[in-house]
């Protein structure tokens, strides 16, 4: 019963490195996202999917790429790390229904610090 | 634009008091989700609640229960008898209806502190 899992859950890196936060989910959900959350901000929207081969921007998409191969995966890139996308990094999930109301279910997060 | 604001930044309470945490929302949408969202210590985000915005019932589940008024655009949520495990960071957020492509507008947070 794993849910959506996120690697890896820590991470420092220079500036000017580039990596990729895996995401995966068994739910088969069409939707997926990636979100940062920020002291005093919530949570942002950072890209979304709606299914594999379709992607969109959210709130905060500059500095980040994401692609969507197959139903399951849904990574996200950082190009070259700048310390303002020091941040904790959410992965979501929720079936794609016709009616928009199911609730996501969160992945437990990845902290990614930038020096 | 769609918005939502939680003016409580920080709350602490006594085990066994109520709380209540405030939520306030902007849309222009007539067809709408809340939600409430919990993040404990250990920093998961487990979900509480949803309500649709045709659905004003308030609702009960167990210490917790929700007031959802639309002439307010508001969705507070109230702990009764508040214990040291409701310690958490509270989110409420607001969801677009478009055709299943939603999007999760969260508000900055209430961090509640409940001490014994």
């Amino acid at each position: 019963n794993a849910g959506v899992t996120q690697t890896p859950k820590f991470q420092v890196l220079k500036t000017g490195q580039s990596m990729t936060l895996q995401c995966a989910q068994d739910m088969n959900h069409e939707y997926m996202s990636w979100y940062r959350q920020d002291p005093g901000m919530g949570l942002r929207l950072i890209h979304y999917s709606v299914g594999a081969g379709i992607t969109d921007q959210g709130e905060v998409p500059n500095g980040y790429n994401v692609s969507r191969s197959t139903t399951e995966d849904f990574p996200l890139r950082l190009l070259s790390a700048a310390p303002s996308q020091t941040s904790v990094y959410f992965c979501a999930s929720r079936p794609l229904d016709a009616d928009s109301n199911q609730p996501q279910h969160f992945g437990d997060g990845t902290r990614l610090s930038i020096l | 634009a769609q918005k939502v604001t939680q003016a409580q930044t920080e709350i602490s309470v006594v085990e066994k008091e109520d709380v209540t945490l405030d939520c306030v929302y902007e849309t222009r949408d007539t067809t709408y989700y809340l939600f409430w969202y919990k993040q404990p210590p250990s920093g998961e985000l487990v979900f509480l609640i949803r309500r649709n915005s045709f659905d004003e019932q308030n609702e009960i589940s167990g210490r917790y229960s929700w007031n959802f008024q639309k002439s307010t655009s508001s969705f507070n949520f109230t702990i009764t008898a508040s214990q040291v495990v409701d310690s958490a960071v509270y989110f409420c957020a607001l969801t677009r209806f478009s055709g299943g492509y939603n999007k999760l507008i969260f508000g900055a947070g209430t961090r509640l502190a409940v001490h014994p």
